[in-house]
């Protein structure tokens, strides 16, 4: 089952612009990670966060982690076209504590 | 180079057939997955191994079977009793299983059965 759930599933936005994504789970999880697929290729991973942590940054990423809403949001600021791109929340709610991912958004960066 | 190749990257089989596909890492991980990806929805996954001679059944295990004989290897079957078997088959390793770690993903293997 999917436990992660991403809004929106699609986004479309200029270069240069932020691109914020959400993700929602339905319950208590120990960390939370976020990966990027481009089209056609494999995922890539971008950042974990655990559950006692708030916030996270790596480069132009900025992940936040509200466990009492139990959601997740992940920023990339100034956005390049480089960065079209699907991006999936996972969480460890699958069989045996594996991860379960989301249904993704997609992100659209126009030059 | 270090990571995880898949072959091929396209398949086509006639239904009926079992078809296997193949994942090997030299990133001396423990841990290898295999994920199922359907046009614009998210990975499921179907079997996972934590160790050598090891395997479990993911979410979505029917019509499918692995094996683990060697650290490197996790080669996924996918048998004629899979209803559904066109899909992306996406492969992984981590350090160890478990949701504490980062998994690395191959490139994908799509597979047509017609």
């Amino acid at each position: 089952s999917q436990q992660g759930e991403e809004d929106p599933q699609a986004l479309s936005i200029q270069e240069g612009e932020n691109a914020t994504m959400n993700c929602s789970y339905k319950t208590s999880i120990n960390n939370l990670q976020w990966y990027r697929q481009n089209s056609g290729r494999g995922l890539v991973h971008l950042i974990l966060i655990r559950s006692n942590e708030r916030e996270k940054h790596s480069g132009r990423l900025r992940v936040t982690l509200d466990t009492s809403k139990k959601s997740s949001s992940l920023l990339i600021t100034a956005s390049r076209a480089a960065d079209t791109a699907s991006y999936f929340c996972a969480t460890d709610e699958g069989a045996g504590n594996m991860l379960t991912f989301g249904g993704g958004t997609r992100l659209m960066v126009k030059p | 180079d270090g990571g995880i190749t898949q072959s091929p990257k396209y398949l086509f089989r006639k239904e009926g057939q079992n078809v296997t596909l193949s994942c090997e890492q030299n990133l001396n991980h423990d841990a290898m997955y295999w994920y199922r990806q359907d046009p614009g929805q998210g990975l499921r996954l179907i079997y996972y191994s934590q160790i050598v001679n090891d395997f479990q059944k993911g979410d979505i295990a029917e019509g499918y079977s692995v094996s683990r004989e060697k650290k490197e290897s996790f080669p996924l079957t996918v048998t004629s009793a899979q209803k559904n078997p066109t899909a992306f088959y996406l492969c992984a390793s981590s350090i160890e299983a478990g949701f504490s770690y980062e998994q690395y993903f191959g490139p994908g293997t799509r597979l047509t059965v017609t």
